[in-house]
């Protein structure tokens, strides 16, 4: 069955370096590749989702591509924000399928 | 921008007790989802359900039933809480697009088992 494997547990990052969230899929078909983001006492909300014609989707400053060849989908900004310290999670989905296989998450804190 | 609302946001029972969590969205989709969150464990689908009168079983289905009504609302049900289904309970909802494939989560209501 598909499944997802993320950066594990917890990154501390200085302000201003970049950031890189890693996410390895396991999928039969040609999966949709979705990055969700959950700030404190929040609910989590779409952050970027792959596209079918392998533009680069981009959001906030974040950016992912998706790499069949390796199957991978890595979340990367240039420059980490106080305002980026959340909790990541990477779903894979695909055609016909309705449902997401949300990974355990990645907690993200961005240290001035 | 999508609308899902979930009641309660905070509820405190004892084991072996009945307890329904609400979720009610307002944009007309079809499928809905119930899921758990949990340090370690992540977001982890419970039931989810593609239309009225609809129920489909997710990942972790043991010790819930839901029901979904109507259009906008879909329950969740504890018949006999236990103290490990103590968490953090997000309801979502999406459009039957595959193209689209987002969902819209709830606030979230949180459970506690004595």
């Amino acid at each position: 069955g598909d499944s997802v494997t993320q950066t594990e547990g917890l990154v501390t990052l200085t302000e201003g370096l970049p950031v890189m969230l890693n996410c390895t899929y396991q999928s039969t078909y040609s999966p949709f590749l979705f990055w969700y983001v959950q700030h404190l006492n929040e609910a989590p909300k779409l952050l970027l989702k792959s596209f079918t014609d392998n533009k680069r989707p981009e959001h906030q400053g974040f950016h992912a591509t998706l790499h069949k060849s390796s199957s991978s989908f890595h979340l990367q900004k240039s420059s980490a924000q106080l305002s980026d310290s959340a909790l990541y999670y990477c779903a894979p989905t695909h055609t016909g399928y309705q449902n997401f296989y949300f990974g355990k998450g990645t907690s993200l804190t961005v240290i001035p | 921008e999508a609308a899902v609302t979930q009641s309660p946001r905070n509820k405190v029972t004892v084991t072996g007790g009945n307890v329904t969590l609400s979720c009610r969205q307002t944009n007309s989709h079809n499928y809905m989802y119930w899921y758990r969150q949990d340090t370690g464990h992540g977001l982890r689908l419970i039931h989810y359900s593609y239309g009225a009168g609809n129920l489909q079983i997710g990942d972790v289905p043991d010790g819930y039933k839901a029901t979904r009504t109507t259009q906008e609302d879909f329950f969740l049900l504890l018949e006999l809480a236990s103290p490990s289904q103590t968490s953090l309970y997000f309801c979502a909802s999406s459009e039957a697009d595959w193209a689209s494939y987002e969902q819209y989560f709830g606030p979230g209501t949180r459970l506690t088992v004595l």
